[in-house]
């Protein structure tokens, strides 16, 4: 079975300033997607940005941008000027081609003004 | 407007009294599934739906059921609930995955089930 791992539960940023959070993930499929979520204290579960494992080039939205590492199995999630309104948990996700969605742990990133 | 909706928001009850969650999507979605946030563990699926009379098991359905008997609405079923079953509960769709647009999943507003 897929596994996930966000291996900072907690993060802190200062307001305007870049912060990464790290996702490493294990699988034997060469053709998958990955996920970072987003969830503020809302609980909703907002899809921030994605990647998809056969692509080469990294994703970008707006000020958040991933580094897929496919051989190393990692993929790491920078915010730019981070704004208070990034505070919440980032959740690293796997999908494999049956759907099926392996999540992380969760990582909460606290931003200080 | 596209949405996955979730009743009830919050529930509290009883070891072994039988409730129900209910998930409806009005994106004409043909996959639906249920998971179950808890800290440090992420979401973790349940149970899961590849279309109408179809589902089967995820990682963790032990104590659940399912049935999607229309292609809109996905209930959750705890036949005899256990405080173990104290959990954030999310319902999503999406479409067939491996189509254009199937890679997607839509996440309901969540479940705050507490079983005493």
């Amino acid at each position: 079975a897929q596994t996930v791992t966000q291996s900072q539960p907690e993060m802190s940023v200062q307001e305007a300033e870049t912060v990464t959070l790290s996702c490493t993930y294990d699988t034997s499929e060469s053709d998958y997607y990955l996920f970072w979520y987003k969830q503020p204290p809302s609980r909703q579960m907002i899809l921030v940005i994605r990647q998809e494992a056969y692509k080469q080039q990294n994703a970008t939205e707006n000020r958040f941008s991933v580094n897929f590492q496919k051989a190393a199995k990692s993929f790491s999630l920078k915010i730019s000027d981070s704004q208070l309104g990034d505070a919440a948990m980032y959740f690293c996700a796997y999908k494999d081609a049956g759907n099926m969605l392996t999540f992380g742990g969760g990582t909460r990133l606290m931003v200080k003004p | 407007e596209a949405q996955v909706t979730q009743n009830p928001r919050y529930l509290i009850t009883v070891t072994g009294k039988k409730l129900t969650v209910t998930c409806s999507q009005n994106m004409n979605h043909e996959y639906m599934s249920w998971y179950r946030q808890d800290p440090g563990l992420g979401l973790r699926q349940i149970y899961y739906s590849m279309n109408v009379e179809v589902t089967d098991k995820g990682d963790v359905p032990e104590g659940y059921k399912v049935s999607r008997k229309e292609k809109r609405n996905f209930p959750l079923i705890l036949e005899s609930p256990s405080p173990n079953q104290t959990s954030l509960y999310f319902c999503a769709s999406s479409l067939i995955p491996g189509l254009a647009g199937g890679m997607e999943q839509f996440f309901g507003p969540g479940t705050r089930l507490t079983v005493l």
